[in-house]
């Protein structure tokens, strides 16, 4: 039971454009989500989180976005840098469950020069 | 100011072998968390320690055990080793209850089952 998805398993583009990764959830008690970047041979780093009471979070060139209704999540990264070609995961906590993070299956980010 | 530790970097065992990781936390933390994460696929939630007690488990058997020491460091270990147990295993770790969601990574241990 995949209660946290991101359909695309990989994001190609182009320096200095939007980089938009998505990620839907199931479980409706989830309540925190956060979005993680992993480089090879390296933890995953936080990156941006959201509360369920919030629609929208920004840092700096990260900005996630929370569509409640859809069970829907996304990141977009403006402007897109070649260091930020990573893995990112989108993960979901909340309820009963509260420190058990739930993470996605990943997207490959690659960023062309 | 050090981040999440976790030794040994590599590990190679044989089928039904059992195996200890270690895991120290990032300074001022006092809860570690630790996850699986086989190719492909996103970290899975094995279980979590706060004040040296198991506070959450994920659907992993009995042969996942582990332990947080006074010093807040951690332990996980698995016995009776399958192929199926090769994987990544990252802990993290985080700051009390109020923390709990926002966790930090170790660069993991790679476990390879023969």
């Amino acid at each position: 039971d995949q209660q946290v998805k991101q359909n695309s398993p990989s994001l190609s583009v182009q320096e200095g454009r939007i980089s938009i990764l998505n990620c839907d959830y199931t479980n409706s008690m989830f309540d925190y989500f956060l979005w993680y970047k992993k480089y090879p041979a390296e933890g995953p780093t936080f990156l941006i989180s959201i509360s369920s009471i919030k629609d929208k979070n920004e840092d700096g060139r990260f900005t996630v976005f929370l569509n409640k209704s859809a069970k829907h999540l996304s990141l977009h990264i403006v402007p897109s840098q070649p260091g930020d070609s990573a893995v990112y995961f989108c993960a979901a906590a909340g309820g009963t469950s509260y420190g058990k993070l739930t993470f996605g299956q990943g997207t490959i980010l690659t960023v062309h020069p | 100011d050090a981040g999440v530790t976790q030794s040994p970097t590599h590990l190679i065992k044989t089928r039904g072998q059992q195996v200890t990781l270690r895991c120290s936390p990032k300074s001022g933390h006092d809860t570690v968390s630790w996850y699986q994460q086989a190719l492909g696929q996103g970290p899975q939630f094995i279980f979590q320690y706060y004040e040296e007690e198991e506070r959450q488990r994920g659907n992993f058997p009995d042969r996942f055990s582990g332990h947080q020491f006074p010093n807040y460091s951690s332990e996980l270990n698995v016995n009776a080793l399958l192929l199926g147990d090769s994987a990544l295993y990252l802990c993290a770790s985080s700051l009390g209850p109020s923390g709990m969601y926002e966790q930090y990574f170790g660069p993991g241990t790679r476990l390879t089952v023969t």
